[in-house]
């Protein structure tokens, strides 16, 4: 059973330009939320979708934007990259109907912006 | 105001000891889930244990406990005879309102286990 899964595992991007992760949920899992980890620090929440719509989101500027496809999977879109983008992204899918609480992380996505 | 509040940045034991990591959270929400985590050096954060507002004892999973104490708002976590492969970082978290919400992230503490 596949958990979740992340590419890239690691990225070099230039200031101003635009990124895009990705990110594979655990199987069966319905839901996926990022979370921005700058170095030092806890993550942070982004968003999070639930049947191909932003359920959820957290204090980041439209720069961040997603999207869930009808397989679950989900992307991360970064534009206008600046050098604070620079941290670990990472992904959490879990099932949102069955009332459990674990989210279930990737191994992370390592952006940094030069 | 932080919601989670882990005041030790760093901490450290002996293989066999138990050692106790501290987090204390501010909520109004009635209804909210705690959570811990452990992130090794590759950057997964793995799930340890969970405790709800509405669970009456304190939440076990193997080596890890939760203690629980609803009127000081903590929720510390203890390990019980430490392994060298518990050396990480630790990761307080809090979900509020219903199951499915956003988790709230702690600062982290890390914790070094040596022989």
């Amino acid at each position: 059973d596949a958990g979740v899964t992340q590419s890239p595992t690691h990225l070099i991007k230039t200031r101003g330009q635009q990124v895009t992760l990705r990110c594979s949920p655990k199987s069966g899992h319905d839901t996926v939320s990022w979370y921005q980890q700058a170095l030092g620090q806890g993550p942070q929440f982004i968003f999070q979708y639930y049947e191909e719509e932003e359920r959820q989101r957290g204090n980041f500027p439209d720069r961040f934007s997603g999207h869930q496809f009808p397989n679950y999977s989900s992307e991360l879109n970064v534009n206008a990259l600046l050098l604070g983008d620079s941290a670990l992204y990472l992904c959490a899918s879990s099932l949102l109907v069955s009332g459990r609480n674990e989210a279930f992380f990737g191994q992370g996505t390592r952006l940094t912006v030069v | 105001a932080q919601k989670i509040t882990q005041t030790q940045p760093g901490m450290f034991v002996q293989e066999k000891e138990a050692v106790t990591l501290d987090c204390t959270y501010d909520t109004s929400d009635p209804s909210y889930g705690l959570f811990w985590y452990k992130q090794p050096s590759s950057g997964e954060m793995i799930f340890l244990i969970y405790q709800g507002s509405y669970d009456q004892q304190n939440a076990t999973e193997g080596r890890y406990s939760l203690n629980f104490q609803k009127a000081r708002k903590s929720a510390n976590l203890v390990i019980s005879a430490s392994q060298l492969g518990d050396s990480a970082m630790y990761f307080c978290a809090m979900r509020e309102g219903q199951a499915g919400t956003a988790l709230i992230f702690g600062k982290g503490t890390t914790l070094s286990v040596s022989s």
